[in-house]
Order: C-alpha cells, then structure tokens, then sequence
C-alpha cells in the first residue's frame, strides 16, 4: 500500500486565496482525520469522518475551514479565505473503523503533510 | 477529561546513551497506548502500540516501552541512541472506536 497520500506537500498562496489540501486514505481505513500541526499550539485536531460521514468538527477553527470526504477514497479541507495565521502544516490520517477489523491494528496511519505559507 | 502528558519539551542526550521518555495519561479505562516520532519536514510514524497483556512492548528501531498501570504512565525507551533517532516523540492515547489525543511531543537532541 502506498500509503496515505496528502497534496500538494508544499503551498504557498497569498491572503485571501482560496486554498485546498487533499487526503487520499489507505484503503480499508474508513475513518479520517485533518490536523494541523504548529510550533505554538502543536497538533490539533480539526475534523475526523467515519464511514465519510463527519463525526467531529469541533476543532475546524472557524467558518473558513470546510471539509469533505466524498467517498471512501478521497477527503478535502478548504480555506476561504486564506489568512497569514492558517499557515501551518496539515496533516492527514486514516485508521481501521471502530469496531471493525482486528483491534491489533488499530492506530493511526500519517500522510507527509501539507506545509501551507500564506503571504 | 482525557489528557496526555509528556513533561519534557527537549531532552539531549548523547550518542550511544540510553533513553527515556515520559508520557503519563488521564483516561476513564484502560486506554490504547501508541507512541509516534517525528523527523524534520516528515509525518509522524508509528514506533510501537499497547493494547494489552505484556506490559513491556517492542517497537521498530530498538525502541521499547512499559505500560504501567499503577502510575498511568507508558515510558517510551532505548538502550543506546543513535544520531538518526534525533527527532519529536509523541505519546497517544484512545480507545478503539474512538480517536486518539496526543500529547505535546518531546523534543529529542542528539549530541555527538
């Protein structure tokens, strides 16, 4: 498996842009998650989906983050408008479904993320 | 409240001497255990998980950890650190079916 896939791994757009970062999860990981990752508050938690069905957005920090998964094998998170202070970088996760498959296999699977700097 | 502690920011040690990170959690049950590292510019990749039986657990890269009940603790180890393994360590916890918190992340320095 090639993993979980994130796109693009570098963006940098200016204020006010619309922006977009794409997750493509492992398959058979039906649950996924966005974070975000910065020095000053570390890795946040925004959204996960389980089944593609969003279960928690409660760390989506305002109404210019959105996300959506579509299908089992694609996931977006959309900023409009971008600001300077959304720079960060993004990260992407899957995992097995609760209460499906073996528990050993539990865990969360990363993609490489998405450093986004908006000038 | 479900929590994870790792009280240490940074940690250097030298090349060649042992390690140990600490990561305490607050969980209603027994929860799932992971440890994750972190190398610059990469995503975090999983070291080693505990979801029960033997309380000391195996890892990839030579690392070990030990799930102690008694101090909600799961102290991540290795017996002789190499350059390469200079990077952030976070600790996690959950159960299965619900999602993971993650700690702050430690900061491991390696010095030659």
């Amino acid at each position: 498996d090639a993993g979980v896939i994130q796109s693009p791994r570098h963006e940098v757009t200016e204020m006010g842009q619309e922006v977009t970062l794409r997750c493509k999860p492992i398959s058979g990981h039906n649950s996924l998650f966005w974070y975000r990752q910065t020095m000053m508050r570390g890795l946040e938690l925004l959204i996960y989906f389980n089944n593609n069905v969003p279960i928690d957005d409660s760390g989506m920090p305002e109404d210019r983050f959105s996300a959506k998964m579509p299908n089992a094998s694609f996931s977006t998170l959309k900023i409009q408008p971008s600001e300077p202070r959304d720079s960060a970088v993004y990260f992407c996760a899957s995992s097995i479904p609760p209460g499906q498959g073996p528990q050993v296999n539990y865990g969360y699977t990363f993609g490489s993320g998405t450093r986004l700097t908006v000038v | 409240a479900q929590s994870v502690t790792q009280p240490d920011i940074h940690i250097t040690v030298s090349e060649g001497a042992s390690l140990e990170l600490r990561c305490n959690y607050s969980y209603g049950a027994t929860p799932y255990l992971f440890w994750y590292v972190q190398s610059p510019g990469q995503g975090l990749q999983l070291l080693l998980k505990y979801f029960s039986g033997d309380t000391l657990v195996q890892g990839i890269k030579g690392f070990e950890a030990e799930f102690k009940r008694s101090q909600s603790s799961f102290n991540l180890r290795k017996p002789s650190v190499h350059w390469s393994d200079a990077a952030e360590y976070f600790c996690a916890v959950g159960r299965y079916g619900n999602k993971l918190v993650f700690g702050a992340g430690t900061i491991l320095r390696v010095k030659s």
